[in-house]
């Protein structure tokens, strides 16, 4: 059985850097799609962008220029990052696996709450 | 940039009554959509994908239909667990997107 295992820190300042990492247990990270989604009162789910078979990355025109995916198969592991936070960056973050066609999010990490406040 | 547009946004029924949620495509996405349930403090979970496919492990009560641009979840029969928020979603390919719908609130009458 698959499982998504999350951790990072909960409480940023304005300014900082946010950094995610998602751990895949019972599986390969090999052949899947790999994806960041939030959800935020005001917006609900939002897509964070992807990581695909070959380590192609795909983001949001939105977040582009701040976000960043990455992972570690030696570790069996991905990573978000998002840079510049504000409030408005203030969410519930979710690593997910998308499948082998990056479309439909078949398992997912617990979900961390992260809160962006000076 | 496809837009999912869910209605209604909250649907109030009792337990034993059937549920009827729509999802609509800004534009065709043939039958690449899915359905997620979410519960307070819990990550979305999925349901139906394909627009009718159900997946591991969710009950037959659940159902999806519809192609092209609109899409509907039924839960037939509810039950005091389905009382929460359904997402709709699809994926473009060029450029690489996912996008969910704003959610509809089952919530009880």
């Amino acid at each position: 059985q698959v499982q998504l295992q999350q951790w990072g820190p909960g409480l940023l300042k304005p300014a900082e850097t946010l950094s995610l990492t998602c751990a895949v247990y019972g599986g390969s990270l090999h052949g899947y799609f790999w994806d960041w989604i939030r959800l935020s009162p005001g917006k609900g789910l939002e897509w964070l962008g992807e990581m695909n078979q070959r380590g192609i990355t795909a983001y949001p025109s939105a977040l582009k220029s701040r976000v960043s995916i990455s992972a570690d198969e030696s570790k069996n592991q991905i990573f978000l990052r998002l840079t510049s936070v504000t409030a408005a960056d203030t969410a519930v973050y979710y690593c997910a696996r998308g499948g082998q066609s990056g479309y439909r999010l078949d398992y997912w990490g617990q979900g961390n709450l992260v809160t962006v406040s000076s | 940039e496809i837009v999912l547009t869910q209605t209604p946004a909250t649907l109030s029924l009792s337990p034993g009554e059937s549920a009827t949620l729509s999802c609509r495509a800004s534009q065709s996405i043939r039958n690449w959509l899915a359905w997620y349930q979410q519960k307070p403090g819990q990550p979305p979970r999925l349901l139906i994908y394909d627009a009718s496919k159900r997946a591991t492990g969710i009950p037959a009560r659940f159902s999806g239909s519809g192609s092209g641009t609109d899409f509907t979840l039924t839960i037939s029969s509810l039950e005091p667990e389905d009382f929460t928020v359904y997402y709709c979603q699809q994926r473009d390919n060029w450029p690489p997107s996912i996008t969910f719908g704003q959610g509809t609130r089952l919530e009880i009458k």
